[in-house]
């Protein structure tokens, strides 16, 4: 199992442009997460997706989108991409079962 | 409101020497509580939690930590610190449902 996965690695945008992250499990687990890590603020959480089909805001959803393709991929989206917007994202996804979090390794995006 | 309380930002032992880090939480239901550890450039990685039942959770690479209730604390701990253990270390507190509240981490520096 690959566990959770991300792409890219790294990205670097300019001020508006646009961008997808993509984020994949293959756990079988029904919750998705999106979180944005900044030196000295620990992890925000961005959006969420408790289920295939739903998602919500979590701490920090202002300007981003998500989609909850499947069960398996949750995909983070910067319509306009702001330089505040520099940050590492991860992904994780959550067993019920065990009530834990896995995380992917991060994208590191920087915009200039 | 609920949130976690990591006071430590950056710990520097010597090889060898016992560690504790600390981590206190405001949580209005029975919580759940985790620590992550994050090497450089990497994901989060589990290293322990705590649902119910014994207050002294044992955890992977050496670790463990202990409840607290009275004290609202979820220390951290090692007896004998390896030079591989150098990375940051997140507290974590939930409830069984989706979200988790992150502190702001405390990196830890190992001195040979």
């Amino acid at each position: 199992n690959a566990g959770v996965t991300q792409t890219p690695k790294f990205q670097v945008l300019k001020t508006g442009q646009s961008m997808t992250l993509q984020c994949a499990q293959d756990m079988n687990h029904n919750s998705m997460y999106w979180y944005r890590q900044d030196p000295g603020m620990g992890l925000r959480l961005i959006y969420y997706s408790a289920s295939e089909g739903t998602t919500d805001k979590g701490e920090v959803p202002n300007g981003y989108n998500v989609s909850r393709l499947n069960k398996r991929e949750f995909s983070l989206r910067l319509e306009s991409a702001a330089p505040s917007q520099t940050s590492v994202y991860f992904c994780a996804s959550r067993t019920v079962s065990t009530d834990t979090q896995y995380f992917g390794p991060g994208t590191r995006l920087t915009v200039l | 409101a609920q949130s976690v309380t990591q006071p430590d930002i950056h710990i520097t032992v010597s090889e060898g020497a016992s560690l504790e880090l600390r981590c206190n939480y405001s949580y209005g239901a029975t919580p759940y509580l985790f620590w992550y550890v994050q090497s450089p450039g990497q994901g989060l990685q589990l290293l322990l939690k705590y649902f119910s039942g014994d207050t002294l959770v044992q955890g992977i690479k050496g670790f463990e930590a202990e409840f607290k209730r009275s004290q609202s604390s979820f220390n951290l701990r090692k007896p004998s610190v390896h030079w591989s253990d150098a990375a940051e270390y997140f507290c974590a507190v939930g409830g069984g449902t989706d979200k988790l509240i992150f502190g702001t981490g405390t990196r830890l520096q190992v001195f040979p």
